[in-house]
């Protein structure tokens, strides 16, 4: 079946624009995740969503940063204002559930950059 | 705050050798250790799973260690080839249900 989809695969834009980012989970997964990657450093985690349930937004890097999960479904990023340093790779995960062992199946990415 | 560490530097095997990379974490004793393998460009792509309860995990030519005294988790691949060249990441679990992620150790083969 098909994996986790991300788009755009790439966005340029300039300083103070907002932009979104798409991530599509597999179906019937219920958790789904946002990180953000920086060169050379580790994944960053930014929001996760489980079912119904209040995201966790604790690992947001500031008020810029909102995210959506429409139906138990799509996710949408969404960057207010976008700074130079927002630039990264955001990569979407989603699992089955979140089960203390759950694997988290990634998306390619998408690749951000701020001028 | 708990961190990971992996092996910062790129790590270079010769093909047909066990190449073994490190992952050790400073506090909280998680219950469950990841390993992740990305290759540029890519999403990572998960690859083994261990529990605190669980010394080893074997899956093909990979085996896993957790020693929670030492806090440390060993990956290696034997009889290594070049199309395991990657980033090899580690990730796990927190106490909120986070989990947290390693910066990740590249590894090349050479043929």
């Amino acid at each position: 079946g098909a994996g986790v989809s991300q788009s755009p695969s790439n966005k340029v834009t300039e300083k103070g624009k907002d932009v979104e980012l798409r991530c599509d989970p597999i179906s019937g997964h219920t958790a789904l995740y946002w990180y953000r990657q920086s060169l050379g450093q580790g994944l960053e985690f930014l929001i996760y969503f489980q079912g119904n349930s209040a995201p966790d937004k604790s690992g947001l890097p500031s008020d810029r940063f909102s995210a959506e999960r429409t139906g138990g479904s799509v996710s949408t990023l969404t960057i207010q204002r976008t700074q130079q340093e927002d630039s990264a790779v955001y990569l979407c995960a989603s699992s089955l559930d979140r089960g203390d062992t759950d694997t988290q199946y990634f998306g390619p990415g998408t690749r951000l950059t701020v001028l | 705050s708990q961190k990971i560490e992996q092996n910062s530097e790129a790590l270079n095997i010769q093909e047909g050798k066990t190449a073994t990379l490190t992952c050790n974490y400073t506090n909280y004793s998680p219950a469950y250790l990841q390993w992740y393998r990305q290759d540029p460009g890519r999403g990572p792509v998960f690859l083994l799973l261990i529990r605190e309860n669980e010394k080893e995990k074997r899956k093909e030519r990979l085996k896993v260690t957790f020693d929670t005294t030492l806090k440390q988790s060993l990956f290696h691949i034997t009889a290594s080839q070049p199309a395991d060249s990657a980033t090899y990441l580690c990730a796990l679990d927190m106490p909120d249900d986070k989990i947290i992620f390693g910066k990740g150790t590249r590894l090349h083969i050479l043929p």
